[in-house]
């Protein structure tokens, strides 16, 4: 079963404005942390934002913040302000408790327009 | 200081041959994790190692496919008689275990062309 859910096509966002990436995710553990990655054209995959199953207040790093509505099972990640150099593919995880390994959703793809 | 490292970074092969990539994780960081990513696709867990205990290999897709760590540090992941299916880009990550949220460092990942 398919642990992570991105299903959004591929986006086009104007430079300056903000953007929401949907990810939902299915797991019956009390425990677990959900990450954000970026994926540029050079296929480095960069950390972005990480949210608590536990943590009360919404992350937020930077430009990026976490929309975490935990009875919906959602993590959606917003990017404020967008870039140009924001343009890239970004995947949502998951790691569940007592499970080191992550559980990747298949991407959303965003490209900033000037 | 320094990010983690993969070998090499373009690999092609034909069908039927074996290949190495190799991996170095972080200076200090205790597990290793190596994932597939298929053009278009997100990654796919194949291995994890942490400090001296037994592997979780329970992502690997055959058994052609298997990996070691020497001295709790670089990492070998070998994929005997290739098949044109294997063709992917493979990262490499490394974490501390120890910390609030683990998060996982990437290398740039090799990327394998199976002919």
């Amino acid at each position: 079963a398919q642990k992570i859910t991105q299903t959004q096509p591929g986006m086009f966002v104007q430079e300056k404005e903000a953007v929401t990436l949907d990810c939902t995710y299915d797991t019956s553990d009390q425990s677990y942390g959900l990450f954000w990655y970026k994926q540029p054209s050079s296929g480095e995959m960069i950390f972005l934002i990480y949210q608590g199953s536990y943590d009360e207040q919404n992350a937020t790093e930077g430009r990026y913040s976490l929309n975490f509505q935990k009875a919906r099972k959602s993590a959606n990640l917003v990017i404020s302000a967008s870039q140009l150099g924001d343009s890239a593919m970004y995947f949502c995880a998951m790691r569940e408790d007592g499970n080191n390994r992550l559980a990747f959703g298949k991407g959303n793809q965003v490209v900033v327009i000037p | 200081g320094a990010g983690v490292s993969q070998s090499p970074s373009n690999k092609v092969t034909e069908k039927g041959k074996d290949v190495e990539l190799r991996c170095d994780p972080i200076s200090g960081h205790t597990a290793l994790y190596w994932y597939r990513q298929s053009l278009g696709q997100g990654l796919e867990f194949l291995i994890y190692f942490q400090g001296n205990s037994a592997p979780d290999k329970s992502g690997l897709p055959s058994d052609r496919f298997s990996a070691e760590r020497t001295g709790g540090s670089v990492s070998t992941l070998t994929i005997q008689r290739t098949q044109q299916e294997d063709s992917a880009v493979y990262l490499c990550a490394s974490s501390q275990v120890r910390g609030s949220h683990n998060e996982q460092f990437f290398g740039p990942g090799t990327r394998l062309t199976v002919l």
